[in-house]
């Protein structure tokens, strides 16, 4: 049964520190998204990658975000230097697009969920 | 920006009843998910309408996509309490677009169902 699997599934930091989660997409997607979860603003889209190239990352502050795909089993996102602000899960998902551009199925991850102190 | 508003925000309702909850937009979208989340885990999906007017049925849940494509609703009959969860409607925008065709998700209805 594949899965996205995300590390740490929980982390606790202080403010300033640097703050990085990963993520294994399905083996096979060609598309990675990272997205933010809280109460106030729901599931806000972060940045997506295709064939490990980027698309979009218009979602993230990008002084202090960034996401990267070193390889196509791997993409991460990092904070830093982390703010309380910056408290949500983080979820990872991976999806199948083909030429035909239909609408991708999304399989997210179980997320991580980041506390800044 | 595309927006996606989900209503009602909260949803509490005894086992037995039926229930239906809404995604509207002001804009047309070529297609629209639904997803249901449960604490602590990521959304999953459970249906994609892709034509005005489709209406699919996944046991006692019955989606439906509005004509004009800017709106959709999902009804649940007979609500058991495995039903509770947070429902996310997404919609994408051009579904031949061939790059930035993100999903855009509303903010989500939070449905609890009472034994």
């Amino acid at each position: 049964d594949a899965r996205v699997t995300q590390t740490p599934r929980d982390k606790v930091t202080e403010m300033g520190q640097e703050v990085t989660m990963r993520c294994q997409p399905i083996l096979g997607h060609n598309t990675v998204f990272w997205y933010r979860q809280t109460m106030m603003q729901g599931l806000e889209l972060l940045a997506y990658f295709r064939n490990r190239a980027p698309l979009d990352d218009s979602g993230m502050p990008k002084d202090r975000f960034s996401a990267e795909m070193p390889d196509a089993t791997l993409a991460t996102l990092k904070i830093q230097p982390s703010e309380p602000r910056d408290s949500a899960v983080y979820f990872c998902a991976s999806g199948l697009r083909g030429l035909a551009g239909l609408t991708d199925t999304q399989y997210f991850g179980p997320g991580t969920r980041l506390t800044v102190l | 920006t595309q927006l996606l508003e989900q209503s009602p925000q909260f949803l509490s309702i005894q086992e037995g009843e039926n229930l239906t909850v809404y995604c509207n937009s002001s804009s047309v979208f070529s297609s629209l998910q639904w997803y249901r989340q449960e604490p602590g885990e990521g959304p999953v999906l459970l249906v994609t309408v892709v034509t005005g007017g489709e209406v699919k049925k996944l046991k006692r849940l019955t989606f439906q996509f509005g004509d004009a494509r800017k709106d959709s609703s999902l009804h649940i009959t007979a609500a058991q309490p495995g039903d509770t969860g947070l429902y996310l409607c997404a919609g994408a925008k051009d579904r031949w677009m061939n790059r930035d065709d993100k999903i855009i998700f509303g903010k989500g209805t939070r449905l609890h169902i009472l034994p």
